[in-house]
């Protein structure tokens, strides 16, 4: 089974600078995706970005990019130029690419993003 | 179009009631989900549909949850005999074909069983 761990409970980033957030996942497949999704407070889950495990290339959205290790199966977050509406609980997720069965997403805790203005 | 709409936003229930929610997905997204997030954890998938057809179930879904889309628009999902345990926070979304581009989640049901 697939699993997503992400091992930063916390993390806390002055406004307008830089953080990253890991994740890590485990599985024996080789074609998935893999995606980063926010949840801010009692409001409901917004994606922000995707990456197809078959492409070299880190994905990026604006201030939103993405540093995918497939070897070491790490998948993490940038954030750049942090602003308040940031804060939110941010969710790795890892999905097979089936086309068929196996079709939900499996998620990892979560990391709890603080913006310090 | 105004998203995916979720409905009731909380139900307060007593223990061993049964309890049913629905979830309207984005009108052109053929594929439907319910997760359930508890606290202080990510969602975990339940079920999907594409269009009126459910094509898998996970193990948490126990014989007192069931879930239907008829003529594959609206979902509902309905706990029967509920438990303490099934407290939670239950999410709904929608995705277009294979949901390869993310999903479209709904603002959820917080259910708190007393």
């Amino acid at each position: 089974a697939q699993t997503v761990t992400q091992s930063q409970p916390e993390m806390s980033v002055q406004e307008a600078e830089t953080v990253t957030l890991s994740c890590t996942y485990d599985t024996s497949e080789s074609d998935y995706y893999l995606f980063w999704y926010k949840q801010p407070p009692s409001r409901q889950m917004i994606l922000v970005i995707r990456q197809e495990a078959y492409k070299q290339q880190n994905a990026t959205e604006n201030r939103f990019s993405v540093n995918f290790q497939k070897a070491a199966k790490s998948f993490s977050l940038k954030i750049s130029d942090s602003q308040l509406g940031d804060a939110a609980m941010y969710f790795c997720a890892y999905r097979l690419y089936s086309g068929g069965g196996a079709d939900g997403l499996t998620f990892g805790k979560g990391t709890h993003l603080i913006i310090q203005p | 179009d105004t998203g995916v709409s979720q409905n009731p936003r909380h139900k307060i229930t007593k223990r061993g009631q049964n309890v049913t929610f629905r979830c309207d997905p984005i009108s052109e997204h053929n594929r439907l989900y319910w997760y359930r997030q508890t606290l202080g954890q990510g969602p975990e998938f339940l079920t999907y549909f594409q269009n009126e057809a459910q094509l898998e179930k996970s193990r948490l879904l126990s014989d007192r949850f069931s879930a239907e889309r008829p003529k594959g628009s609206f979902s509902t999902l309905e706990i029967q005999r509920t438990e303490q345990g099934d407290s939670a926070m239950y999410l709904c979304a929608s995705s277009s074909g294979q949901g390869l581009r993310g999903y479209t989640f709904g603002s959820g049901t917080r259910l708190t069983v007393v």
